[in-house]
């Protein structure tokens, strides 16, 4: 089984600034690897796949990068909807495979 | 509009079995994949198990293996969950999920499952 392990776990960032989630799998994942955003209460949202792509309706504010075992999700300029948890995932290998999550929370 | 509404969760007994059903709508379902991923009370998430478009290829989580089944029935546009030997661990939102090209494009709002004496 893959490990997908996210950092930080937590992120405190103030409004308008830069967010960097970092995603890293424990044995190459090729570049099949998505970026979902879940709020309280609600269901997981699709961001980034394809470890680049931004998915339908996803603001160009958001962005994603990395191939292999490595894996980046920016955040250029933080907005008051963005206060979520990211979770990275791997669709490389069976089973597939989540990280922990990060919460971005307002500084 | 895609739509994906669970139906099924609710209250059981260790041991106990349960079907969790999901109604898709708003796209054609039989050309797609589906997924159910969970969702333990303030945990990550879980994939659960995966079924190709056609039922050709299925996949459980090692942990789900000779436990869980899941199916579909592309005629009602339905895709399904059999939950058995239910244990406390399983406790968890279910939700049910597209997939478009291994990444998951559209999730349900999820069924509550609690598996308590």
């Amino acid at each position: 089984e893959i490990v997908m392990t996210q950092s930080p776990a937590t992120l405190s960032v103030s409004p308008g600034e830069r967010a960097t989630l970092s995603c890293r799998a424990s044995q190459s994942v090729s570049s099949n690897l998505a970026w979902y955003q879940q709020k309280p209460g609600q269901a997981p949202r699709l961001v980034i796949f394809g470890a680049s792509t931004r998915a339908t309706g996803i603001p160009g504010r958001f962005s994603g990068s990395g191939s292999g075992t490595e894996f980046t999700l920016t955040i250029s300029s933080l907005q008051s909807e963005d206060f979520a948890v990211y979770y990275c995932h791997q669709y490389n290998n069976w089973p597939r495979t989540f990280g922990q999550g990060t919460k971005v929370e307002i500084k | 509009e895609v739509q994906l509404v669970e139906s099924g969760g609710g209250l059981v007994k260790p041991g106990g079995s349960l079907r969790l059903s999901c109604a898709a709508s708003g796209f054609t379902f039989s050309s797609y994949a589906m997924n159910w991923v969970r969702q333990a009370p303030g945990k990550g998430l879980e994939w659960v198990s995966f079924i190709s478009s056609g039922s050709s290829y299925i996949y459980h989580a090692d942990s789900m293996k000779g436990r869980f089944t899941i199916s579909r029935d592309n005629a009602k546009n339905s895709l399904y969950l059999q939950m058995n030997s239910l244990r406390a661990d399983d406790t968890a939102i279910y939700y049910c999920v597209r997939e478009e090209v291994g990444s998951f494009d559209y999730w349900g709002q999820g069924t509550q499952v609690t598996v308590s004496s």
